[in-house]
Formats: structure tokens, sequence, C-alpha cells
């Protein structure tokens, strides 16, 4: 069965260091979204992607935050100077478009020091 | 802008037993979707169960049903027959009707399951 894969699981950086997570979306599927969890916290929506462009993106998503879809297959996340506060689970999904489901991924944990 | 709200923080039940995990809900659209995601340990998000807000009759999937009250805007999930792999956290999300795209899902703060043999 098609599943939504990511990399790395668990990633560790310095403050103020980039980080890029990637995502690989189930192949036929059309909408990308990144989200992210606190520890212990709720699933936050952070970004939609569609078409190559943003569709929509929460008040987390600030300019440290950027999406691109480099070759067709990846999803990437990029944090271009990480804070302590970026440490939290980032899940990708996708969305096929025609049915509702978002697929998810195992998530990444970011731990930020 | 739509929030969920889900008041159990943590539940448990013997195996074997039914349990319902509480979510209500706000919003001022008509046609929605709704559904329960389970995280397991492993951490996957993955999807338990779905319901279109159009539809009058509840969803079911094997062992889990919902209890949907579109006036009351709650969405309740009961698992029967518990069993120890659906120790978990259980998520309830809302998305609102797609209009030529597609939504973000809007989650509540999860309910903690824990089965106990």
């Amino acid at each position: 069965e098609p599943e939504v894969t990511q990399t790395p699981s668990h990633q560790v950086t310095q403050m103020g260091q980039e980080v890029i997570l990637r995502c690989v979306p189930i192949s036929n599927h059309l909408y990308f979204y990144w989200y992210r969890q606190i520890l212990g916290q709720k699933v936050e929506f952070l970004v939609s992607f569609y078409n190559n462009e943003i569709s929509e993106k929460s008040e987390i998503f600030d300019d440290q935050f950027s999406v691109e879809r480099p070759d067709g297959s990846n999803f990437t996340l990029k944090i271009r100077s990480t804070k302590l506060e970026d440490s939290a689970m980032y899940f990708c999904a996708s969305l096929l478009g025609s049915y509702n489901e978002q697929f998810f991924g195992p998530g990444t944990r970011l731990t930020v020091l | 802008a739509q929030t969920v709200t889900q008041s159990q923080p943590e539940m448990s039940v013997q195996e074997a037993e039914t349990v319902t995990l509480s979510c209500t809900y706000d919003t001022s659209e008509n046609n929605y979707y709704l559904f329960w995601y389970k995280q397991p340990p492993s951490r996957q998000m993955i999807l338990v169960i779905r319901q279109e807000a159009y539809k009058q009759q509840n969803a079911t999937e094997n062992r889990f049903s919902v209890n949907f009250q579109k006036a009351a805007k709650s969405f309740s999930l009961k698992i029967s027959d518990s069993q120890l792999g659906d120790t978990a956290m259980y998520f309830c999300a809302f998305m609102k009707l797609p209009q030529g795209g597609s939504e973000k899902l809007v989650f509540g703060k999860g309910t903690k399951l824990t089965v106990n043999p």
C-alpha cells in the first residue's frame, strides 16, 4: 500500500542552524501539507501546497519557513534559523484530491538545542 | 475560525469493553467533514473514521463508530470490544468542505486512551 515517507526520523540541531525536513508524498497525490505537534500539544497546520505554490499558510509559518517541491517527488520544509520553540514533531501529509483523506507520514522529530 | 474541543485528556478502558471519546466543534459552515485520527506510540497519524456532515447516517468502521449530532456540533467516537492495540492518542479533526482545492485539518488537543488487560 502506498505511503507517505519522511526523513530523517529524528533531527537534532543547534539554535540558529538551518534544517531541511524531507517528505515523499504518495505518487499520484496533488495536495501537500506540513503540520507540527509540539510535545503534548495538539497538531497544528503549518502550510498547504498545490500546483507548485503555497495554497494556505498559518500564522506559525513565518519568514523563517519555506517549502518547495524541487523534483516532482520530494516535498521539503526548510527552517532557516531554528529557535528552541521550533522543537516539535513535524508531519507531512498528502491528498489525492478527489477523496478527502489526508495521508500522514510518520513524522520527523526536530530537537533544537 | 473553526475550533475543535476534546474535553477528556485521558481515558482508560478494560480490554473487550466499550469506550466513548467526546468531541465538540464550533463552525458556521454547513457542509464539512469530521475525522478521528489515531496516533499510537509510534507517532504516525492513522485515519480511524470520517463523517460527512451532509450524511445523517453515522459512520461505522468495524469496531469503531461515531455519534454525529450536527445540531449539537458533537462528534463522539465509540470503540467496541477494545483491544490492547487501541491504546493511542485519539484526535478529532474538522475540515471545511473544499471549494475547488483542499482544506486543512483543524485538530483537537487529543484524548489519550489506555486499554488495560
